[in-house]
C-alpha cells in the first residue's frame, strides 16, 4: 500500500500570505496519478488539482501543484479567506487503488 | 455537468447491513467512466471503499471486500453499495462520485450521507 503523509497537520496563516502543502509518498508515485482536493466543513471535497500540477476546472490561479516521485507540493500564493479548509492529497494505482493523506488543515 | 446524489437510512444497527444508493442526473452512468464511494468517519480523513464501471465491473478496497458490495442500475442511472456486518467504526459520511476519464482522480462528488451505527 502506498501510504500518503501530509505535512504540517495544521497550518496557521493569514489573507495575502503564500501556503506550502507537502504530501510524501511512501513509494514513487507516477506523477500523472496524483491528485490534491479541498475540503470545506459540511461540504464535499473539491477536485483542485490532478496530475501532479493540472488545475481542474474552474480552480483559481493562485492554486498549484508540483512534484515529482515521492515528493509533492500545493501551493497558495495569496490566501483568500474562502482557501482556509482542509487539503488532501490522492494517488492512484497499487492496493487499494486509491490512497489519501490524512489531510492538512489550513487556518486562520 | 453531472450531479450525484445520495440516499439510503441514517441509522443502521450493529451487525446490519448499511444500503445507499446514488443517483446520476445530467449524465449517463454508462459514460466512459468509472463510479465510486468513498467514505469519512467523523473528524477524519476520506477513505476509498470501491469503484464500478457501467459494465458491471468492480474493484473495492482489500480491507472491506469481504463485506462490501457494489452494483449498477442502468435503467435507473444510479449504483449502490452495501456494506455488511457493520459495527461503530463503520460511522460515517459517505460519498458517491465520478472517476475522471484519465483513470485516476474524482471529479465529481456527491453531497455526502451520514450513517450512524448504533442499537
Amino acid at each position: 500500500e502506498i501510504v500518503l503523509t501530509q505535512s504540517p497537520g495544521t497550518l496557521s496563516l493569514s489573507p495575502g500570505e503564500r501556503a506550502t502543502l507537502s504530501c510524501r509518498a511512501s513509494q514513487s508515485v507516477t506523477s500523472a496519478y496524483l491528485a490534491w482536493y479541498q475540503q470545506k466543513p459540511g461540504q464535499a471535497p473539491r477536485l483542485l488539482i490532478y496530475g501532479a500540477s493540472s488545475r481542474a476546472t474552474g480552480i483559481p490561479d493562485r492554486f498549484s501543484g508540483s512534484g515529482s516521485g515521492t515528493d509533492f507540493t500545493l501551493t497558495i500564493s495569496r490566501l483568500e479567506p474562502e482557501d482556509f479548509a482542509v487539503y488532501y492529497c490522492q494517488q492512484y494505482g497499487g492496493s487499494p487503488l486509491y490512497t489519501f493523506g490524512q489531510g492538512t488543515k489550513l487556518e486562520i | 455537468q453531472v450531479q450525484l446524489q445520495e440516499s439510503g437510512p441514517g441509522l443502521v444497527k450493529p451487525s446490519g447491513t448499511l444500503s445507499l444508493t446514488c443517483a446520476v442526473s445530467g449524465g449517463s452512468i454508462s459514460s466512459s467512466n468509472w463510479w465510486i464511494w468513498v467514505r469519512q468517519p467523523p473528524g477524519r480523513g476520506l477513505e476509498w471503499i470501491a469503484e464500478i464501471y457501467h459494465s458491471g465491473t468492480t474493484n473495492y478496497s482489500p480491507s472491506l471486500k469481504s463485506r462490501v458490495t457494489i452494483s449498477v442500475d442502468k435503467s435507473k442511472n444510479q449504483f449502490s453499495l452495501k456494506l455488511s456486518s457493520v459495527t461503530a467504526a463503520d460511522t460515517a459520511v459517505y460519498y458517491c462520485g465520478r472517476v475522471a476519464r484519465t483513470g485516476d482522480h474524482f471529479d465529481s462528488w456527491g453531497q455526502g450521507a451520514l450513517v450512524t451505527v448504533s442499537s
